[in-house]
């Protein structure tokens, strides 16, 4: 098992630019989350999603969008990059909401 | 919704002693609690996890504690080690909010 796989791990953007930060797990876990972590902070809920077809705003999800068209896959837009974005980006998916949350790698972005 | 805060922001410990981390939550409907390590540079990782029909859960040297009437949990790590420097987040979670609340984190360090 390969558990939670993020890519790509670095990336540098202009402002202005969109870019797509790919989240893909093989537990058949129906739960995945992004969450963004700011130097020095905690973790904020951007996105979640239940299942395929199921998404739903976290506490920051201004400026980002998903999309579950997979049990395994869930990938996080970016458009229009800005500077406020610059960030770790973790993918994480789980059984439900009462069990182990399992991280991805997760993806250092800047926004220059 | 849920809120949940976590004291002390840092935390110092001498190798050997022992270290204490404190949470509290609001929603009295919480009834899941997981523990979090996130080593420099790595992803958050479950270390441990209680539930509200348990008072106290034990694993080697780490054990959370659960007051739900004062609706708060703890995190004891004993005879601390050099590998237990890294942040440490709390979180909370509940049937019919489909994510985690998490704290804002503890940064513990452990002076050799």
């Amino acid at each position: 098992n390969a558990g939670v796989t993020q890519t790509p791990k670095f990336r540098i953007l202009k402002i202005g630019q969109s870019m797509t930060l790919q989240c893909a797990q093989d537990m058949n876990h129906n739960y995945m989350y992004w969450y963004r972590q700011d130097p020095g902070m905690g973790l904020k809920l951007i996105y979640y999603s239940v299942g395929a077809g199921i998404t739903d705003k976290g506490e920051v999800p201004n400026g980002y969008n998903v999309s579950r068209s997979t049990t395994e896959d869930f990938p996080l837009r970016l458009e229009l990059a800005a500077p406020s974005q610059t960030s770790v980006y973790f993918c994480a998916s789980s059984w439900d909401y009462l069990n182990e949350q399992f991280f991805g790698p997760g993806t250092r972005l800047t926004v220059l | 919704g849920e809120n949940v805060e976590q004291h002390p922001s840092t935390l110092s410990v001498q190798e050997g002693d022992s270290a204490v981390i404190k949470c509290t939550y609001s929603d009295s409907a919480s009834n899941y609690f997981p523990w979090y390590k996130q080593e420099l540079g790595k992803r958050p990782q479950l270390i441990i996890d209680i539930r509200s029909n348990v008072g106290e859960k034990k694993d080697q040297r780490i054990a959370v504690t659960l007051n739900k009437t004062a609706k708060h949990f703890s995190l004891h790590i004993t005879e601390t080690q050099p590998e237990d420097s890294a942040v440490y987040f709390c979180a909370a979670s509940q049937v019919g909010n489909e994510k985690l609340t998490f704290g804002t984190g503890t940064r513990l360090t452990i002076i050799p």
